[in-house]
This record gives C-alpha cells, structure tokens and sequence, in this order.
C-alpha cells in the first residue's frame, strides 16, 4: 500500500498570505495525485487531479505541483473560505488507493 | 447540477448487516465508475469500494474485501453498498462519489454526497 505523508499537521497563516501544504508517497504515484478540500459538517471536494489540473470552479490561487514522491498544494493569497481540512489522494496504486492524513489550515 | 445522496444508515450491532444507497442526479448516471469513501468521526478518508459503469467489474479495499459488496442498478440511477458482519470499526460517515472520468474508472472523486452515518455498536 502506498503511504501518504502530509506535512506540516496543522498550518497556521493569516488571510493573503499564502500557504504550501506538502504530500509525500512512500513509492512514485508518477503524476497521480489529487487534492480535496474539507470544510467541517461537509463533503470533500475536488480541487487539484493529476498533480497540477485544477477541477471545474476552483479559482485559480489554488495550485498543485511536483511528481514522483513529493507533492505541493499552494494557495497564492489565502481567501477567509480557504481555512479548511487539505487531504492528498493518490491513484496510481489503483485499485489500492489511499488519502494523507489531512493538513489543516487555521487562521492565525 | 450533480446531486448525491446517500440514504439507509443507523445504528446496528456487530455481526449483523447494513445497506445502504446512493440516488443519483444531474448527470449520466450509466458512464460513470462509482466510488464508496468512508471517513470515520474526527478521521481522515478512507476508499471502500469501486464499480465500473456496467457493473461488470468491482474493486474493494482489502478492510472490507469479503464482508462488503458494491452494486448498482443504471436503470434506477442508484449505487449500493451492502455491508454483512459488521464490526465496531466500521463506524463511519460513508459517503458515494463519482469518479471524474467518463468510462473507466480514473479514481479521482470530482462530486460527493452528503454522506450516510453507520454505526456500530452493541
């Protein structure tokens, strides 16, 4: 099973400011990485597919990056709606997939 | 627009079985793979379950290979989840989800249902 690592657990940033979040595979997922976005009392949604690709209606500060084993979500100037759960997912160990723990974005 | 919602939990003992379903709207229902995802409380995601969009093939998670079963019926757009020899560490929030890709299944979730609690207790 491929092991996802996000990092750090919990982020701490004011609104503007923008934030990195990191996912680490234990084995190349190649390009197959998603990123979801949790809000409390609500369904993940579907930001960020295939390392980079943002999904249908995600602004555009969103951004994902890398390949291989090291992933980045970055946000470029964080919104008040920004503040949430963060989860990795990858695809390439299909059908075995498996999320990162989550990292969570907090106002500072 | 694209609707999920997800129906049958409640509380149920160990060892016994569960059902529960996903009613689809605003899209193809019969192109699609469709994906159970299940998130324990104050846990992260878990995926349980895939199936193409025929039926014909189905993937489980090994923590439930044997015990669950995934279905469908394109023909009442709904999604199933039939769960036997329920145990306490099967509580969670089991939610259904589309799979992005149109034909075979590309496992990313790009739409989500509200989600349907089953819980396990004694």
């Amino acid at each position: 099973e491929i092991v996802l690592t996000q990092s750090p657990a919990t982020l701490s940033l004011s609104p503007g400011e923008r934030a990195a979040l990191s996912c680490r595979a234990s084995q190349s997922v190649r390009s197959y990485l998603a990123w979801y976005q949790q809000k409390p009392g609500q369904a993940p949604r579907l930001l960020i597919y295939d390392t980079s690709n943002r999904a249908t209606g995600i602004p555009a500060r969103f951004s994902g990056s890398g390949s291989g084993t090291d992933f980045t979500l970055t946000i470029s100037s964080l919104e008040p709606e920004d503040f949430a759960l963060y989860y990795c997912q990858q695809r390439s160990g299909w059908p075995s997939i498996t999320f990162g723990q989550g990292t969570r974005l907090e106002i500072k | 627009q694209v609707q999920l919602v997800e129906s049958g939990g409640g509380v149920v003992q160990p060892g016994r079985s569960l059902s529960v379903s996903c009613a689809a709207s605003g899209f193809t229902f019969s192109r699609f793979a469709m994906h159970w995802v299940r998130q324990a409380p104050g846990e992260g995601l878990e995926w349980v379950a895939v199936i193409s969009s025929d039926g014909r093939t189905k993937h489980h998670a090994d923590s439930v290979k044997g015990r669950f079963t995934i279905s469908r019926d394109n023909s009442k757009n709904t999604l199933y989840l039939e769960m036997n020899s329920l145990r306490v560490d099967d509580t969670a929030l089991y939610y259904c989800a589309k799979d992005r890709d149109m034909g075979a299944a590309g496992y990313h979730f790009d739409c989500w249902g509200q989600g349907t609690l089953v819980t396990v207790s004694s």
